[in-house]
């Protein structure tokens, strides 16, 4: 059973608006939550965190939102940029990183 | 370039032989993790080091895998008797002891592909 889950295998947008991933997650002890970014070829690089005592995190175009009540994060992205293209992976920390399956977005031009 | 290393980038190996990989993790942290990642999924932890003490082990980690850490530093990860299902992406991470879910960073991981 998957305890964190992305449910949209991809998503397209177009350069210059806002990219939204979302992941569901299933654990309520789950007391830190991560976004990676993984290009082709190489290992995930850190993104963004946020703490399960707060509902929101920003850092530059990045922000992510946390809704504890739903057991829901989203990571938004604004405005995004063709170097955003890659797989997004949403993660969630009890002793070692629990790993969703990942968003694949694409920037279109 | 001082981030995670990770040794051999490719292994192709026939089904049955053993393998080993090497990670030398960022020099000042304490942690080092392996993870496994398939085709269409999230890396999957396998074990994890706080210096040399093996403190955690996914049950995916079967017996025919051993990982080791022996002086806190580099860490090898063993394969014995590869199976088909063995292939996939194999990723080391490491991270600072101290800070609270101190998010890990990780290697560019050793591909291996069973024959």
């Amino acid at each position: 059973d998957q305890q964190v889950k992305q449910n949209s295998p991809s998503l397209s947008v177009q350069e210059g608006r806002i990219s939204i991933l979302n992941c569901d997650y299933t654990n309520s002890m789950f007391d830190y939550f991560l976004w990676y970014k993984k290009y082709p070829a190489e290992g995930p690089t850190f993104l963004i965190s946020i703490s399960s005592i707060k509902d929101k995190n920003e850092d530059g175009r990045f922000t992510v939102f946390l809704n504890k009540s739903a057991k829901h994060l989203s990571l938004h992205i604004v405005p995004s940029q063709p170097g955003d293209s890659a797989v997004y992976f949403c993660a969630a920390i009890r002793s070692a990183i629990i790993f969703g399956k990942g968003t694949r977005l694409h920037i279109l031009p | 370039d001082t981030g995670v290393s990770q040794d051999p980038r490719h292994k192709i190996t026939k089904r049955g032989q053993n393998v080993t990989f090497r990670c030398d993790p960022i020099s000042e942290h304490n942690r080092l993790y392996w993870y496994r990642q398939t085709l269409g999924q999230g890396p999957e932890f396998l074990t994890y080091f706080q210096n040399e003490a093996q403190l955690e082990k996914s049950r995916l980690l079967s017996d025919r895998f051993s990982a080791e850490r022996p002086k806190g530093s580099f860490s090898t990860l063993e394969i014995q008797r590869t199976e088909q299902g063995d292939s996939a992406m194999y990723l080391c991470a490491s991270s600072p002891q101290g800070v609270p879910n101190q998010p890990q960073h990780f290697g560019d991981g050793t591909r291996l592909s069973i024959l």
